[in-house]
Parts: structure tokens; sequence; C-alpha cells
């Protein structure tokens, strides 16, 4: 079973992209990778999801080496409201165990 | 949109109380799924159902059972509660596993055990 590891916890300031890069040296060649966003108080909440190269939707990217075994999230012109716990998931192709890292806190300084 | 409802935000038990905790998705969800969340330690997998009445067990299972007697309804079950067990629980739901499907989070019920 892929684990993954983030760092603890990030700085930045408004305006800023921030990269947070997650580490999944054993994923699985059905491993889905996937990022969530956690505010306080609330449940996590999907961002964004890739197996390969690249993906772009309205919030983020994420882009995937050719080997896997890293991913980086990228939040372009980060705002205060960004100011959450990054998970990163390795989702596995079949009715296997769900596992998330033990999460990234971003803060976004003015 | 897709809604996920837990049954209380904030629950205070006695040690060795039966405690449940309800779920409910109105998606038509397969899948649901049961975490706890506690500082430092993200969150980690109880349990898990890709049916009804079928469940299959995640990271720590030990202490906890489950319920899916309806499709849209998932219970878990703390036949004894412990103070070990005082912690954030999470609720989700998703249309697929397998396929990269998006996982749908409920507000969560924090759990005091005294």
């Amino acid at each position: 079973l892929a684990k993954t590891t983030q760092p603890i916890s990030m700085d930045s300031y408004e305006g800023q992209e921030v990269n947070i890069t997650c580490s999944h040296n054993n994923i699985a060649t059905n491993d889905y990778i996937t990022w969530y966003q956690q505010f306080p108080s609330q449940g996590p909440r999907f961002i964004i999801q890739g197996y390969k190269t690249k993906v772009t939707n309205e919030v983020a990217s994420l882009f995937i080496p050719a080997d896997r075994k890293s991913s980086t999230l990228s939040l372009p012109r980060v705002s205060l409201s960004d100011t959450a716990v990054y998970y990163c998931l390795v989702e596995p192709g079949g009715y296997n165990k769900l596992i998330f890292g033990a999460g990234t806190r971003l803060a976004v300084h003015p | 949109d897709v809604k996920v409802t837990q049954s209380s935000r904030y629950l205070v038990k006695r040690t060795g109380e039966k405690v449940f905790l309800e779920c409910v998705q109105d998606m038509d969800h397969e899948n649901m799924f049961w975490y706890r969340q506690d500082p430092g330690l993200g969150l980690r997998l109880i349990y898990f159902s890709y049916d009804v009445k079928m469940k299959e067990k995640g990271d720590i299972p030990e202490g906890y059972s489950v319920s899916r007697e309806k499709k849209e309804r998932f219970s878990l079950i703390l036949e004894s509660a412990s103070t070990n067990q005082t912690s954030m629980y999470l609720c989700a739901s998703s249309p697929y596993l397998g396929q990269g499907g998006e996982q749908y989070f409920g507000p969560g019920t924090r759990l005091t055990v005294t």
C-alpha cells in the first residue's frame, strides 16, 4: 500500500504561487493521486485528482512526473482564504484501503 | 449538490456506553466511509462500505463496528466507548471506487468520551 509524505507546514503571502509536494514511492500502477483541502470544523473538500502528467482545473494544477513517485499541488496566486490543511491521497484502483497523508498546514499571510 | 449529513456535530458520552454515529447521503452513492481525525495523524480510515450490507475494514477498525442496512445510511458503532476514542469522526461517500472518484465529506462529529 502506497504511503504518502508531505511537509507538515508551509507559509506564503497573498498573491504568491504555492507548490506542495507529496512523496508516494510505493504507488501502484492503478493508483490515482488526489488532493483535498480542509478548513477548521469542516470536512475535507476535493481539489484535484490525476493519474499522470498534468491536470488543471479552476482552482489548482497537479503535476505528476513520469515515475509517479511524487506529485506537486500548485495553487496560483493564493489568498488569505486558502489558509487550510491540504491532504495528499493515493487512491488504489480497487476496493482497498484508502490512505491520507498527514496533511500540510498552509498559512497565507497578508 | 451532494449532501452528506451526520447526526450530531458534538457528542459527549461516558466510558462504556454504546455510541451510534449516523451518516446519511442523498446522492445514491454506492460507497460510504468512516474516518477519524486526530491532531498530527490526519485522517485514518475505520471502515468503508461498497454496497448495502457490505463492509470492509480500514486501517483502524478495532473497537468499532458498522452497519449499512440502506444505501443512503452508514452507521458507526462504538460498542463500549473508551477515552481513546475521543476524536473527530468524519463520514464520506463516493459514487465509485477504483476510477478516481471524488469523496464527499460530512461536517464531522466531535465525540468526547469521559
